[in-house]
């Protein structure tokens, strides 16, 4: 199975920052890399797929890159609806591993 | 509108059984995998199931394979998960999410359904 490793597990973060996540697959899985926001109590939601696709209807200040094995979500100017965790996914093999998420909170 | 809707958790006994179900709208039901994630109390996500469109492939976390099926019915557009010999760490949100592709994203999630497993 690929394991996932994100890191950190949480950062404090003020409105207005630029702030990297960062997901590490355990072999390589080309750009099958999926970023998700989950807010308490919803469902998560898809905001990069393919490693870099900003999925239709989220803000640009989302981005997503890299490949094989590293890869990075950058929120460039934190806003305040921002504040949630973020889980990372390969979709190159099953089982469809999560990371361990990383949780944004207020500074 | 894309709409998933899970529905069927509940409370039950350790070694009991559940069947969870998900109905979905707003999209050609067939033309998608189907797949269960859950997500443990405070906890992370966990890919749980899958099935491709046709129900041709079918795929389980180890943690639930030989206790937990998953099936479709395209004429009814829903996803089920049959859940057997149920165990405490079994106590979770169940969510259906589609992906369009075998190696595509959950684009779409429903609102999860509570499944609790406690004598």
């Amino acid at each position: 199975d690929i394991q996932m490793t994100q890191s950190p597990s949480s950062l404090s973060a003020s409105v207005g920052d630029r702030v990297t996540i960062t997901c590490r697959a355990s072999q390589t899985i080309s750009r099958y890399l999926c970023w998700y926001q989950q807010k308490p109590g919803k469902a998560p939601k898809l905001l990069i797929y393919a490693a870099s696709s900003l999925q239709t209807g989220v803000p640009s200040r989302f981005s997503g890159s890299g490949s094989g094995t590293d890869f990075t979500l950058t929120i460039s100017s934190l806003q305040p609806e921002d504040f949630a965790t973020y889980y990372c996914q390969q979709s190159d093999s099953t089982p469809k591993t999560f990371g361990g998420g990383t949780k944004v909170e207020i500074k | 509108e894309v709409q998933l809707v899970e529905s069927g958790g509940g409370l039950v006994k350790p070694g009991g059984s559940l069947r969870l179900s998900c109905a979905a709208t707003g999209f050609t039901f067939s033309d998608y995998d189907m797949n269960w994630v859950r997500q443990a109390p405070g906890k992370g996500l966990e890919w749980v199931s899958s099935i491709t469109g046709t129900s041709t492939y079918i795929y389980y976390a180890d943690s639930v394979k030989g206790r937990f099926t998953i099936s479709r019915d395209n004429a009814q557009n829903s996803l089920y998960l049959q859940m057997n010999s149920l165990r405490a760490e079994d106590t979770a949100v169940y969510y259906c999410a589609r992906a369009p592709t075998r190696v595509g994203p959950y684009d779409n999630w429903g609102q999860g359904t509570l499944v609790t497993v406690s004598s």
